[in-house]
């Protein structure tokens, strides 16, 4: 069991630019999370998705779409990055079982957007 | 209301020593209550978790201690070792846990 991967592991980009991160799980988990970390902000949720097809905004949606086509995999899209989504990105699963169940997370995807 | 207040920022133990770490909401809705660890450029790792039915839970040197009329929770790590030395992150989740609120993290030191 590989739990959950994250593609790439860091990335720089140019303000303007695109970019798709992937997140794949293994432990046939519904609940699928995107998460970004800033220093002294803990982690806050962008956009999480209950089960294949079905996704939902979080705290911090602007700026980032998502698409949950398989159950394995969650994308969270970058259209046009700025300098302001320049963080650690990590994703994060949990199976079903009501608020209980421990969240997995991936190892984070390091981006900069310059 | 979704907030989840945590204190201290940092913090610096020594090796043996008592390390606890106090968080707050504001939620009343909130029924999961979980303590996750984060290693420098690792991602969280689920520490110890608690319900409000529950005072109190404890799995070897962690503890949770739960306050549900003050809307607060701790984490105390006892005999506190270098190998503790992390950054700390409290949440809270209700609605079957489909949104989490975390806090802004603890990292503590334990000096050898």
């Amino acid at each position: 069991n590989a739990g959950v991967t994250q593609t790439p592991k860091f990335r720089v980009l140019k303000t303007g630019q695109s970019m798709t991160l992937l997140c794949a799980q293994d432990m046939n988990h519904e609940y699928m999370y995107w998460y970004r970390q800033d220093p002294g902000m803990g982690l806050r949720l962008i956009h999480y998705s209950v089960g294949e097809g079905t996704t939902a905004k979080g705290e911090v949606p602007d700026g980032y779409n998502v698409s949950r086509l398989k159950k394995q995999n969650f994308l969270l899209g970058l259209e046009s990055a700025a300098p302001s989504q320049t963080s650690v990105y990590f994703c994060a699963s949990r199976g079903w079982g009501g608020g209980g169940n421990e969240q997995f997370f991936g190892p984070g995807t390091r981006l900069t957007v310059l | 209301q979704q907030q989840v207040k945590q204190s201290p920022q940092s913090l610096i133990v020594q090796k043996g020593g008592i390390s606890i770490i106090n968080c707050a909401y504001e939620n009343t809705a909130f029924d999961y209550f979980p303590w996750y660890q984060q290693f420098p450029g690792k991602g969280p790792a689920l520490l110890i978790a608690i319900r409000p039915d529950v005072s109190e839970k404890k799995e070897g040197r962690f503890t949770i201690s739960f306050n549900k009329s003050a809307k607060q929770f701790s984490l105390h790590i006892m005999d506190s070792q270098p190998g503790d030395s992390a950054t700390y992150f409290c949440a809270a989740s209700g609605n079957y846990g489909q949104n989490f609120v975390f806090g802004p993290g603890t990292r503590l030191s334990v000096l050898p």
